[in-house]
């Protein structure tokens, strides 16, 4: 069984600090994913990472693919409350399958106070 | 343009009785994934489709559990006898391709409580 890894599952922080979340495995993943879920609705994809090593920045939110494709990291700069929410790593792939199944880490629940 | 729908938005029903879900994916993808959501489990792998059929049926949890979907479109996912750990939200996701860098979509899900 493929499992992720995901920490810490709950953060509570002040708007303008920094965050990061985690999430590893022992498998080797050929893309890892991350989304963000409000209540009530499903997961809204926030980025792919493909390659070992990559980062990607999507505004104030950067995100790190390990080199050996096994774990990832969601960093959030001078988080605020709207960034309150699930966000939920999942990686794709796992085992050289071919087909985009996702395997998805137990979640992050971040909640930002004004 | 239309996202992924599913419905009922919510489903309450007695133990022992069979439940479907409907899961209508965007328009002109072929893969197609259903998921469910419980506090203890996470997001857990049901099963997916290529078109209509289903080469990985791995995440059902046991023979009560059956899914189709036909014209490469709509699917159902039925849960017969249900019991009250069938209680979860389910995902439905849909993709262009079944490739592991496609993206899905998901849909707002279909919460099912079984008392």
């Amino acid at each position: 069984t493929q499992l992720l890894e995901q920490s810490p599952q709950f953060l509570s922080i002040q708007e303008g600090e920094n965050l990061t979340v985690y999430c590893n495995s022992s498998s080797v993943f050929s893309s890892l994913q991350w989304y963000r879920q409000e209540p009530g609705e499903g997961p809204v994809l926030l980025v792919t990472v493909v390659t070992g090593g990559e980062v990607k920045k999507l505004k104030r939110l950067t995100f790190q693919f390990g080199d050996a494709r096994k774990d990832s990291s969601l960093h959030i700069t001078a988080a605020q409350p709207g960034d309150t929410g699930l966000y939920l790593c999942a990686g794709a792939g796992a085992g050289g399958t071919s087909y985009g199944k996702l395997t998805f880490g137990q979640g992050t629940i971040l909640t930002v106070h004004p | 343009g239309a996202g992924v729908s599913q419905s009922p938005s919510n489903k309450v029903t007695e133990k022992g009785k069979d439940v479907e879900l409907r899961c209508d994916p965007i328009s002109g993808h072929t893969a197609l994934y259903w998921y469910r959501q419980s506090l203890g489990q996470g997001l857990e792998f049901l099963i997916y489709f290529q078109g209509n059929s289903a080469p990985d049926k791995s995440g059902l949890p046991s023979d009560r559990f059956s899914a189709e979907r036909t014209g490469g479109s709509v699917s159902t996912l039925t849960i017969q006898r249900t019991q009250q750990e069938d209680s979860a939200v389910y995902l439905c996701a849909s993709s262009y391709s079944t490739g592991s860098s496609y993206e899905q979509y998901f849909g707002p899900g279909t919460r099912l409580t079984v008392t």
